[in-house]
């Protein structure tokens, strides 16, 4: 197991195009999270899975964005109509989620998106 | 709401210096703190939580109600400590941070 990963690494599109990543967590991690970050700022929280239920949605997440772990498994982000603001570095990470006080988010390296 | 402040962008130090990252919280609940430390092209991991009151890597932080801080302290810095440290909060019983803006830490030689 080589922890969390994300593909693709770095995505390029257009304005107005459709955009999905993709998020493996950690086998058995049945906790796994999204969050967003953009330049000089700290990883902003959007949307959490607990095994394949979506148990909190932030409100950054507008109607544009939607995440699915359908198997409780993967996980995709998708970002419908992209608009430039939306450029930033999407982080996910996941957790055993056994106990919320011993409770570690590991992360993966991100999908770097750049909305021309 | 809950909020963190991290007032440094950057914070330049020689080798051997002691090193105070300052991380202030904003919460009226009982809130858990943690830094997490990115390295140059590493992934975001965590360092330390209060509530271990552990030492990691020489660095430690306590947690002061009173005055709503987390400051992570370092005796001796070293050149290996330079990176991008983030200060995190969490309300009891969530599973969700909230990070600060992050704090560039150089250690020259």
């Amino acid at each position: 197991d080589t922890g969390v990963s994300q593909d693709p690494r770095h995505k390029i599109t257009k304005r107005g195009q459709n955009v999905t990543f993709r998020c493996d967590p950690i086998s058995e991690h049945n906790r796994l999270y999204w969050y967003r970050q953009t330049l000089g700022q700290g990883p902003e929280f959007l949307t959490y899975f607990q095994n394949e239920a979506q148990l909190e949605k932030s409100r950054l997440l507008s109607d544009r964005f939607s995440a699915e772990r359908p198997k409780g498994s993967f996980s995709t982000l998708e970002i419908q109509r992209t608009e430039q603001g939306d450029s930033a570095m999407y982080l996910c990470a996941s957790s055993e989620g056994s106990s919320v006080f011993t409770d570690t988010q590991y992360f993966g390296p991100g999908t770097r998106l750049t909305v021309l | 709401a809950q909020r963190v402040t991290q007032p440094e962008k950057l914070l330049s130090v020689f080798k051997g210096a002691p090193v105070e990252l300052k991380c202030n919280y904003s919460y009226s609940g009982s809130p858990e703190l943690f830094w997490y430390v990115q390295y140059s092209r590493q992934r975001l991991q965590l360092l330390l939580r209060h509530i271990s009151r552990e030492s990691i890597k020489g660095f430690t932080a306590d947690l002061n109600k009173g005055e709503t801080s987390f400051h992570l302290k370092k005796p001796f810095a070293q050149e290996e400590d330079s990176a991008m440290y983030y200060c995190a909060l969490r309300r009891g019983g969530s599973y969700i941070p909230t990070f600060g803006r992050g704090t560039s830490l150089i250690v020259h030689p």
